[in-house]
């Protein structure tokens, strides 16, 4: 099993629709998971900070299933600006928590 | 800008040159994280850097490869004799501490060019 599996897309979806990716990791010993967006050829950007079930900013929504080792993140009122790859990242455990392995990321495009 | 610098941002190298990639944390951070991107991959973490130690380099290839992050000036990752291989993105992120919380911020990269 890969460490970190996204599908890769790419979600096609229209303004205004709920669009939901899936992450899954292979340590269940990760404490903390972080969603972040890259645009095309930029830096990834933090999107969202997961430590215990779940967290909400506005229009995202990521959960974290810790029996089934996935974390989703669900996007509410798809804009235009939400176009990007969005990448999932586990931090390791232990000694290594620093650590952040990158899923390939999944591919968004939101059409007019 | 407060955030995390990188530089140049674009750099071109024939094989065997070498290449020399600077970072700037945000203010306040001090600890500095190298990552690499190839082509269609995800992003590869290389090594784990605060003020003059290096803490974690085990995601770097044993040769050509090294990075320091000097007591003053920028963190730099070093690649020597470059080969066409080492063509790729490759960003810097910072954070405050290194706790399994902490949330690293990413600079916009160099991309560099093996020709």
């Amino acid at each position: 099993r890969k460490e970190v599996e996204q599908d890769p897309g790419p979600f096609n979806v229209p303004e205004g629709a709920t669009v939901a990716f899936n992450c899954t990791y292979s340590n269940s010993a990760s404490q903390s998971f972080f969603w972040y967006r890259q645009d095309c050829r930029k830096e990834p950007k933090l999107l969202m900070s997961v430590y215990s079930s779940g967290n909400e900013d506005g229009r995202f929504t990521a959960q974290l299933n810790r029996a089934s080792q996935y974390i989703s993140l669900l996007i509410r009122d798809s804009k235009l600006s939400d176009s990007a790859t969005y990448l999932c990242a586990p931090s390791q455990s232990g000694g290594s928590n620093y650590k952040l392995t990158f899923g390939k990321g999944t591919l968004l495009t939101v059409n007019p | 800008n407060a955030g995390v610098m990188q530089n140049p941002r674009h750099l071109v190298r024939r094989r065997g040159q070498e290449a020399r990639l600077r970072c700037s944390p945000m203010k306040g951070h001090s600890h500095v994280y190298w990552y690499r991107q190839l082509p269609e991959e995800g992003l590869k973490f290389m090594v784990y850097l605060q003020k003059e130690n290096i803490i974690d380099e085990s995601g770097m290839p044993k040769e050509r490869f090294s990075a320091e992050f000097p007591k003053e000036g920028p963190s730099i990752l070093r690649i020597q004799q470059v080969v066409r291989g080492d063509s790729a993105a490759y960003f810097c992120a910072s954070s405050r501490d290194r706790s399994s919380y902490n949330e690293q911020f990413f600079g916009p990269g160099t991309r560099l060019t093996v020709l």
